[in-house]
């Protein structure tokens, strides 16, 4: 099955630094997903990017769908942005989750 | 976004028992929902496809028996964890997609269950 890697695994920032994450797949998807995972556990809706560029605020994400791999960027983090972040991806409507950055931002 | 809930938010139940939880999808329908567990600090794993009106499909490695799927309507899909141990102890999470034909998906608040 599809293998989906995350980096780095942790992440320490001061507040108003920006960031990076990167997401690798083994195979080709079709179906690409970032979330943020509040301390509650609930998943909040990203971005969806099976490719190209989006953003949203001070976020945005590209995806190289030819290279199997999507970043994640975080613009002037704020330390509400601390969290785990998950990309995940599948070739059908099923999402393999990679393991996940956890973000910790200080003020 | 979409919105899909999760009931109940948290259980506790003893060895032996039964445990059912369920996955609303509040505003769409959805022919296809997924559940996913979560263990501490852990990523998500995705247990089971459930399909509205058909056998869910499972995830090799997953016991169909132990963790039963029911989705028997457009807008909401179950899962029973039977005979429940402790090592079942977990986060549930269901998701389902907004649109009919779209991949992307929303996900449930999850279960949290704990089994003494």
């Amino acid at each position: 099955g599809i293998q989906v890697e995350q980096s780095p695994p942790d992440l320490i920032l001061q507040e108003g630094a920006n960031s990076t994450l990167r997401c690798n797949f083994s195979d080709s998807v079709n179906n690409l997903q970032w979330f943020h995972q509040n301390p509650w556990g609930q998943l909040i809706n990203l971005f969806y990017i099976p490719s190209g560029t989006k953003q949203n605020g001070r976020l945005s994400a590209t995806t190289v769908a030819t290279e199997r791999y999507s970043l994640l960027y975080i613009s002037s983090s704020q330390t509400t942005d601390s969290g785990v972040y998950f990309c995940a991806g599948g070739s059908q409507g099923n999402l393999i989750f990679g393991k996940g950055t956890k973000l910790s931002v200080k003020p | 976004g979409a919105v899909v809930s999760q009931h109940p938010s948290r259980v506790i139940c003893k060895s032996g028992t039964s445990v059912k939880i369920e996955c609303r999808s509040l505003d769409f329908q959805a022919t296809t929902m997924f559940w996913y567990r979560q263990f501490p600090k852990k990523s998500l794993m995705l247990m089971a496809t459930s399909n509205e009106g058909s056998k869910a499909t499972y995830e090799q490695g997953v016991e169909k028996d132990k963790f039963l799927i029911n989705h028997a309507s457009l807008t909401l899909s179950t899962l029973t964890v039977t005979s429940a141990h402790p090592e079942d102890s977990s986060f549930y999470i269901c998701s389902a997609p907004q649109q009919l034909g779209s991949y992307e998906q929303y996900f449930g608040p999850g279960t949290r269950l704990t089994v003494t």
